[in-house]
């Protein structure tokens, strides 16, 4: 079974609609991520957490929210989805190792706005 | 600012024709430098930490490399299962966790 899995894996929505994307791990690490990836412009990270609570932005946090509902389950939303929200999302954990934390990905979901 | 340059954007190979792939970086401070692959449609996964210049981590036909400005990724006698983006990523001592990624190299293998 997958460390870190994502769903839905494909979603196709459409402008104004509130959507969620759920995200759970069994690796027992504390760190978990949220990332976009574009074409052309690689992997930008929207959201953080340490632990239960503690949620921190990342690089491009407007439009999105997330929850962190246990050590092993983070949620983003988008409250009111646009089309340039379209893009693969990626949940992501890590394991604070005292110098660096290597962070392993989920499989993504796809998201499509109309 | 902090960021991190891929090249090429592409590279195509003949099956057994090694080369390398190019990661520059300009950091504050390099807590560690990353290099992960990624499928199509699917999630990057980890290949190699580096921590400090110097170092060196192999594994199968991969081996990355970590100088104070660039890391290079380098395919020895590659075969068409290692066609694959290829994604650099730095953290830097003032960002915290946060990983910086540059836009990747896909690499293309042909038999």
């Amino acid at each position: 079974d997958a460390d870190v899995t994502q769903t839905p894996r494909n979603r196709i929505t459409k402008t104004g609609k509130r959507i969620m994307l759920e995200c759970s791990q069994t690796k027992g690490h504390d760190r978990m991520y949220w990332y976009r990836q574009d074409p052309g412009l690689g992997l930008r990270l929207i959201y953080y957490s340490f632990d239960v609570k503690d949620i921190n932005k990342g690089e491009i946090s407007d439009g999105y929210s997330v929850s962190r509902q246990a050590q092993a389950k983070f949620s983003l939303s988008l409250e009111s989805a646009i089309p340039n929200q379209t893009a693969l999302y990626f949940c992501a954990t890590s394991d604070w190792g005292g110098s660096t934390d290597t962070q392993y990905f989920g499989p993504g979901t796809r998201l499509t706005v109309l | 600012e902090d960021q991190v340059t891929q090249s090429p954007e592409a590279l195509r190979l003949q099956e057994g024709e090694s080369s390398s792939l190019n990661c520059s970086y300009t950091v504050s401070g390099l807590r560690g430098l990353f290099w992960y692959r990624q499928d199509p449609g699917k999630g990057p996964e980890f290949l190699f930490t580096l921590y400090s210049a110097g170092e060196e981590k192999e594994k199968e036909r991969l081996k990355a490399t970590l100088t104070k400005k660039e890391s290079f990724l380098h395919i020895t006698a590659p075969k068409p299962e290692d066609s694959a983006t290829y994604l650099c990523a730095v953290q830097a001592d003032q960002a915290g966790t946060a990983l910086i990624f540059g836009k990747g190299t896909t690499l293309s293998v042909s038999s």
